[in-house]
C-alpha cells in the first residue's frame, strides 16, 4: 500500500544541534513538499521540489534550514543549528502529475515531531 | 485578509446530524480545492477534491463549490463520533500555476457528540 514515509518519527535534541529529517515519497510521485505545523501558525509550506529540482523554498529560514532531494526516493530537511522555536511537527507530502484540469493531490507522511530544548 | 479562511470552531453536532464546514478563499482564479481530515496527533488525510462548481458526493461526504462566491464547503451526513477531527481546506491558487502548491486554511475542529 503506497504511502509517504518519514524518519525519524520523533526527535528530541538540544539547542544548537543539527537535525536531519528524511522523507521517502510515494513511488512515481514527482513533487515533494515540506511543511511545518504548529498550533499558532497552522500548516506552513517550507519548500517543494519537482523532479528533484527545488521550485520554491521561500517559506524556509535560509540561514539555518536546507532542503535537498539527492534522488527520486529521498528528500531531506536539515536544520543547523536548531533552536527551541523550531519545535513543531514537520510533514512531507508527495504528489503525482495531474490529469486534465485537476491539481496535484498531495499525500502526507506521518510527520516528524521535533522538540528542541 | 487570509488567502484561505475557515472558522476554527469547535463545531459541535450530535451523532447522526449533518455537519457543515465552510471555507472561503481570496484568489478568484483558484482552480482546485481539497478537504483534508486530521485526527489529533496524526497527519492530514485527503478526503475530497473538487474542481467544478456544484456538488460532489463520496459516501457520507459532499463537497460543494461556488466559484462566484469564492467558497467551498464540506457536508458530512450522519455524523459519527469517529468524524471528530480537524478539517483543513486547501486551495491551489492561480498564482501558483500548476506547481501543485496548496494554500491551507487554519482548519475547523469538529466534535460529534454521541
Amino acid at each position: 500500500d503506497a504511502r509517504v514515509t518519514q524518519t525519524p518519527r520523533h526527535k528530541v535534541t538540544e539547542m544548537g544541534q543539527e537535525v536531519t529529517m528524511r522523507c521517502q515519497p510515494i513511488l512515481g510521485h514527482n513533487t515533494v513538499f515540506w511543511y511545518r505545523q504548529t498550533m499558532m501558525q497552522g500548516l506552513e509550506l517550507l519548500a517543494y521540489f519537482r523532479n528533484r529540482a527545488p521550485l520554491d523554498d521561500s517559506g524556509m529560514p535560509k540561514d539555518r534550514f536546507s532542503a535537498e532531494m539527492p534522488d527520486a526516493t529521498l528528500a531531506t530537511l536539515k536544520i543547523q543549528p536548531s533552536e527551541p522555536r523550531d519545535s513543531a511537527v514537520y510533514f512531507c507530502a508527495s504528489g503525482s502529475p495531474p490529469s486534465g484540469p485537476s491539481s496535484y493531490e498531495q499525500y502526507f507522511g506521518p510527520g516528524t515531531r521535533l522538540t528542541v530544548t | 485578509q487570509k488567502e484561505v479562511e475557515q472558522n476554527s470552531g469547535p463545531l459541535s453536532v450530535p451523532e447522526g446530524a449533518i455537519a457543515s464546514l465552510n471555507c472561503t478563499y481570496s484568489d478568484r482564479g483558484s482552480q482546485s480545492f481539497f478537504w483534508y481530515r486530521q485526527y489529533s496527533g496524526k497527519s492530514p488525510e485527503l478526503i475530497m477534491s473538487i474542481y467544478s462548481n456544484g456538488d460532489k458526493e463520496d459516501g457520507r461526504f459532499t463537497a460543494q463549490l461556488n466559484k462566484a462566491s469564492q467558497y467551498v464547503s464540506l457536508l458530512i451526513r450522519d455524523s459519527q463520533p469517529s468524524d471528530s477531527a480537524t478539517y483543513l481546506c486547501a486551495v491551489n491558487t492561480l498564482g501558483s500555476g500548476n506547481t501543485g502548491k496548496l494554500i491551507f486554511g487554519q482548519g475547523t475542529t469538529l466534535q460529534v457528540k454521541p
